[in-house]
């Protein structure tokens, strides 16, 4: 277990709804970061927030938003949802504001499935 | 910007046989580049990075500047090893994927 927590596990959710993920990094860890993993885009880097700021922004849609509150725990807010928003949500974690020796641990996803 | 490529989307080799998955980045500096791994229905994982010269489960990496590469190697694969493997670039900000390559060991 990496300590990386991800709720919930499974999301079955109407299009046009709001759904918020939630992630709860490692202990120590001030570095969250979300990444979508759909089967025709691969992995992709949405957001990155580091002791409740935000450090950078990848490919992360306008109906997407996040947070990191002073816990550090995080929130992804997905709105206006659409079929093709579909995928695996990760979150990872790491001790500082990058991951150049310091490894980002994952959390197990949380998979969003958009009827 | 920073691209991690990786050019074989699947790879299938016999049980036994060497294997080798690609990976080229964009040169930009010292690179910190990463193997992940993420097996069926599993979190993905770190498997190995540059920096510590180190091989886990019988697999290798070596960061060649000259070519930008960072291939992952093994010399005799298992069945156990099939999985999709992410090759990853980290910078100050983030870690940029490649986007995977699903390798399959056949029996």
């Amino acid at each position: 277990d990496s300590g990386v927590t991800q709720t919930p596990k499974h999301l079955i959710t109407a299009t046009g709804q709001r759904v918020t993920l939630r992630c709860s990094p490692r202990s120590g860890d001030l570095s969250v970061y979300w990444y979508q993993q759909s089967l025709d885009q691969g992995l992709q880097f949405l957001i990155h927030y580091y002791n409740g700021e935000e450090r950078a922004k990848g490919n992360i849609l306008e109906r997407f938003s996040a947070q990191q509150f002073p816990d550090l725990h995080s929130e992804l807010n997905l709105s206006s949802l659409e079929l093709g928003d579909s995928a695996l949500y990760f979150c990872a974690s790491s001790v500082g504001s990058g991951v150049s020796v310091a490894e980002a641990f994952f959390g197990q996803g949380t998979r969003l499935t958009v009827v | 910007a920073q691209r991690v490529t990786q050019p074989e989307k699947l790879l299938s080799v016999f049980k036994g046989a060497p294997v080798e998955l690609k990976c080229n980045y964009s040169y930009s500096g010292s690179p910190e580049l990463f193997w992940y791994v993420q097996y069926s229905r599993q979190r993905l994982q770190l498997l190995l990075r540059h920096i510590s010269r180190e091989s886990i489960k019988g697999f290798t990496a070596d960061l060649n500047k000259g070519e930008t590469s960072f291939h992952l190697k093994k010399p005799f694969a298992q069945e156990e090893d099939s999985a999709m493997y992410y090759c990853a670039r980290g910078s100050a900000r983030q870690l940029t994927f490649g986007s995977g390559t699903q390798l399959t060991v056949l029996p």
